[in-house]
């Protein structure tokens, strides 16, 4: 089945540590995302590629990086993780073609503990 | 800034009654609204949507109202199901931007 992958499912750094969490997808989906979500929060968007074309939130800190290396993959890397950090990653997919109306296909979620 | 709300963390009812999740957003650019499923250990699914044209949108036990004056959504399952229990997310998005709520947990007795 076409899907969303998102690997580790459950990630543990330490503080300070760089950690990068990894995201496939099978759709062949042009857009992909990456949320974060903290406990009972709303997800909140961190950046997403439109093929190869980054889009950076304005309230992402620089700390949070992403690389699309070709269409199938996409990567989180957080440079200096800190306590507050710690949170449910989602990585998303969208086979938007300019039209507003594309739902979200969503990966299980990294969830990320930082000690 | 929290663009979509959903203002009740929780909702519990009992198995064959109508279950409403309500949103509320504030953005009057989105034109599409979207409602997610969510199940423990699981990434979020698609549910049902609506498009800003349209004042409802009904699929099965699903409905999804939209009222654009009170910029205010609102998902309707009936009857509902002891399966329904899960975490239900809205969302609004106008391209490529798609805010979230906070999300309902919804819990249906058997």
């Amino acid at each position: 089945d076409a899907m969303v992958i998102q690997n580790p499912r459950y990630q543990v750094t330490q503080f300070g540590k760089p950690v990068t969490l990894s995201c496939s997808q099978t759709l062949n989906h042009n857009v992909m995302y990456w949320y974060q979500q903290k406990s009972s929060q709303a997800p909140k968007l961190l950046f997403h590629y439109y093929d190869k074309d980054f889009n950076n939130e304005a309230d992402t800190p620089d700390n949070f990086q992403s690389r699309r290396p070709n269409t199938s993959f996409c990567f989180l890397d957080i440079r200096s993780p800190g306590l507050g950090d710690a949170a449910m990653y989602l990585c998303a997919t969208s086979s938007n073609q300019g039209a507003t109306n594309e739902k979200l296909f969503f990966g299980s979620g990294t969830q990320l503990s930082v000690l | 800034d929290q663009q979509v709300k959903q203002n009740s963390p929780s909702l519990s009812v009992q198995e064959g009654r109508i279950s409403i999740l309500n949103c509320d957003y504030t953005n009057s650019m989105f034109d599409y609204f979207l409602w997610y499923k969510k199940y423990p250990a699981e990434g979020p699914t698609f549910l049902i949507s609506i498009s800003s044209i349209k004042d409802k949108n009904e699929d099965g036990r699903f409905t999804v109202f939209l009222n654009k004056s009170a910029k205010h959504l609102s998902l309707h399952i009936v009857p509902s199901q002891p399966g329904d229990s899960a975490v239900y997310f809205c969302a609004a998005t106008h391209f490529n931007d798609m805010r979230f709520g906070a999300g309902t947990r919804l819990t249906v007795k058997p």
